[in-house]
């Protein structure tokens, strides 16, 4: 069965950066995007951006794209988020998840990776 | 830009709840789909999946959970809602970048 499994919980400095992992399974990686999504503490959900595991093309939502930078490693079927010059308003739970082609919706789900950013 | 109303609601054990979610734009692409989904959220875990393309239940989704709506304006009802169905309610629209979320709709049991 398709697998998403996020690396554990991280707590950073202000100006640190970061970078979330994503390891997929259960089916072909290079068939279907993958997508990062966030979540502050008690608030809602904000699509960040997405790669196509394919040929590694992305696209990331404006206001991130100067910190932002989404991989892949298809060898080791794993997408990885990397978030610069981090800032407080960066603590939330991250998100990834496999988008189904033909129906543009995410089916799978990894865990949840909460980051913490805090001197 | 995507609004969904209410923004909560408190409804008894086995009466129906509607989540409205409305957006700037149309969400119909130029093949005539509109990529709009519906996903719960409940405490402590990832969203998942409940409806795609408005109106079409995923997977294992049961029949209770329905959408509707077309071009700008949708609808998610939730039948018999039982303490399970307890969460937050999100719409997202995929047809255009940026992909975007409702801002949620959290559903209680009264």
């Amino acid at each position: 069965q398709v697998s998403l499994v996020q690396s554990g919980a991280e707590v950073k400095k202000p100006g640190a950066s970061i970078k979330v992992s994503c390891k997929a399974s259960g089916y072909i990686f290079t068939n279907n995007y993958i997508h990062w999504v966030r979540q502050a503490p008690g608030q809602g959900l904000e699509w960040m951006g997405l790669i196509n595991p394919s040929h590694g093309a992305t696209n990331y939502i404006q206001h991130l794209k100067d910190r932002l930078t989404m991989t892949v490693d298809t060898s080791a079927t794993t997408a990885y988020m990397e978030l610069s010059s981090l800032r407080s308003d960066d603590t939330a739970i991250y998100f990834c998840a496999r988008r189904l082609a033909q129906t543009k919706s995410f089916d799978s789900w990894g865990q949840g990776t909460l980051v913490t950013v805090s001197s | 830009i995507m609004t969904q109303i209410p923004v909560s609601l408190s409804v008894s054990r086995g009466q129906s709840a509607s989540i409205s979610c409305k957006s700037t734009q149309s969400l119909v692409d130029i093949n005539g789909r509109a990529y709009l989904s519906w996903y719960l959220q409940r405490p402590g875990q990832p969203p998942h999946l409940l409806i795609y393309e408005v109106s079409k239940r995923f997977s294992g989704v049961p029949e209770k959970f329905s959408g509707s709506g077309s071009t700008t304006e949708f609808t998610l009802t939730i039948s018999h809602v039982e303490a399970e169905d307890v969460g937050v309610y999100y719409c997202m629209q995929t047809t255009q970048l940026p992909y975007s979320f409702g801002q949620g709709s959290k559903l209680e049991i009264k």
